[in-house]
């Protein structure tokens, strides 16, 4: 089983629709959680980090952490075509060391 | 955030030859480190850059096909050496500002091994 799962997708969603991206992880250990995106020849870039159960709010997008469920959750609202990218999930434990899901490939069509 | 830039960009390559990777930040940081990310495959690290003193490699990666040096607190390279198709891969290089702070990638490097 790997570390960090997360649904490849690719997804493809209408402008204006909310999306749900997904991970699960097994190291109880893990103590921080991040979302990067990444656009094509680009490096990933942070969009959300959380030390926290809970849910964890910027603007259209909210980051939320089950860590009873070990489950980590993206959302975007009112989806746009800027936002088709790849969704990275990152899951740390100590040294600042980052375990990364594979990428879910979203697309938001006008 | 820092700002990281990466050089080169891009390269295509012989195969048994070997090239290096620059990482420059524009302000000091705690942490580097470096990653490979292969497609369709998640990141992952190749070890972290230690300032002044030798790399620690993860399980799977060795100095002597991936030198890296860190001769300050904004600079370091990344070397992938007698390169086969099989390293042909987007190499990225992430830096730690603060302990306790996320990590923040570069560009990368894409690299193409004939």
């Amino acid at each position: 089983q790997k570390e960090v799962e997360q649904d490849p997708g690719p997804l493809s969603v209408p402008e204006g629709a909310i999306v749900s991206l997904n991970c699960t992880y097994s190291n109880s250990a893990f103590q921080y959680f991040m979302w990067y995106r990444q656009y094509s020849r680009k490096g990933p870039e942070l969009l959300m980090y959380t030390y926290s159960s809970g849910n964890k709010e910027d603007g259209r997008f909210t980051a939320q952490v089950d860590k009873s469920s070990k489950y980590i959750s993206l959302f975007i609202r009112d989806s746009q075509p800027s936002d088709s990218a790849t969704y990275l999930c990152a899951i740390g434990g100590g040294g600042n060391k980052l375990t990364f899901g594979t990428g879910t490939q979203l697309k938001v069509e006008l | 955030s820092a700002v990281i830039s990466q050089k080169p960009s891009r390269d295509i390559c012989q195969r048994g030859t070997s090239l290096t990777i620059q990482c420059q930040v524009d302000s000091q940081v705690t942490m580097m480190f470096w990653y490979r990310q292969q497609p369709g495959q998640s990141l992952t690290l190749i070890a972290t850059a230690n300032q002044g003193s030798e790399a620690t490699y993860e399980s799977g990666f060795v100095i002597d096909k991936f030198p890296i040096s860190r001769p300050n607190l904004t600079f370091s390279t990344l070397t992938v050496s007698n390169m086969s198709p099989e390293d042909s891969s987007i190499y990225l290089c992430s830096v730690v500002e603060d302990m306790q702070q996320p990590q923040h990638f570069g560009d990368g490097t894409r690299l193409s091994i004939l």
